[in-house]
């Protein structure tokens, strides 16, 4: 089945700062997702973007299907920005469920 | 709008016991997926349903492990018996439906399941 690798497995900035997350996955998709899990175990869906990019006030979203890879900015951190940050894609090989990496876990300290 | 409605929010289990999730998903919405989040790990999918019927449970271990949605509205998943390994959180999301597994999905809070 689909790889998904997350990089950096864990970050902490300090607040104000820019952070930029990965994924890398291993073969086409047709459904890529991004999700914040706050400390408290919600997800919450950020992005659906299974190519080109997206923005959402701070937050930003890129992904490059024919490189296999997608990129999450987080600009001028808030300590709420806290959680851990999953990405989650769909093989474009069938109608197959999303496969969630192992994530990236940010802190971000006042 | 609410949200997707999970309960109970925890329980607390000997193992051999049985044990049951609810979950309400986002009103009018078709997809209900059941994941299972292991400590550290990203959620994995148990059972996707589009409206009552189960289109996709190849990851659901059906010896002890079932699950329902009798009207394609709420859904029940059931563990019978429970063992220590089980211990996770449950996850329920629902997305609109008609796409497959290409819909946005929305999650619950989760069900964190502890068995002694």
């Amino acid at each position: 089945g689909i790889q998904v690798e997350q990089s950096p497995p864990d970050l902490i900035l300090q607040e104000g700062a820019n952070s930029t997350l990965r994924c890398n996955f291993s073969d086409s998709v047709n459904n890529l997702q991004w999700f914040h899990q706050n400390p408290w175990g919600q997800l919450i869906n950020l992005f659906y973007i299974p190519s080109g990019t997206k923005q959402n006030g701070r937050l930003s979203a890129t992904t490059v299907a024919t490189e296999r890879y997608s990129l999450l900015y987080i600009s001028s951190s808030q300590t709420t920005d806290s959680g851990v940050y999953f990405c989650a894609v769909g093989s474009a090989s069938g109608n197959t469920p999303l496969v969630f990496g192992k994530g990236t876990r940010l802190s971000v300290i006042a | 709008e609410a949200g997707v409605v999970q309960s109970p929010r925890y329980k607390i289990i000997e193992k051999k016991q049985p044990v049951a999730f609810w979950c309400n998903p986002i009103s009018g919405h078709n997809t209900l997926y059941w994941y299972l989040q292991n400590l550290g790990q990203g959620p994995e999918l148990l059972i996707r349903y589009e409206n009552e019927e189960a289109v996709d449970d190849s990851q659901l271990p059906k010896d002890r492990f079932s699950a329902e949605r009798l009207k394609g509205v709420d859904s029940t998943l059931k563990i019978q018996p429970a063992e220590l390994g089980d211990s996770a959180v449950y996850l329920c999301a629902s997305s609109e439906g008609g796409a497959g597994h290409t819909d946005t999905q929305y999650f619950g809070p989760g069900t964190r399941l502890t068995v002694l």
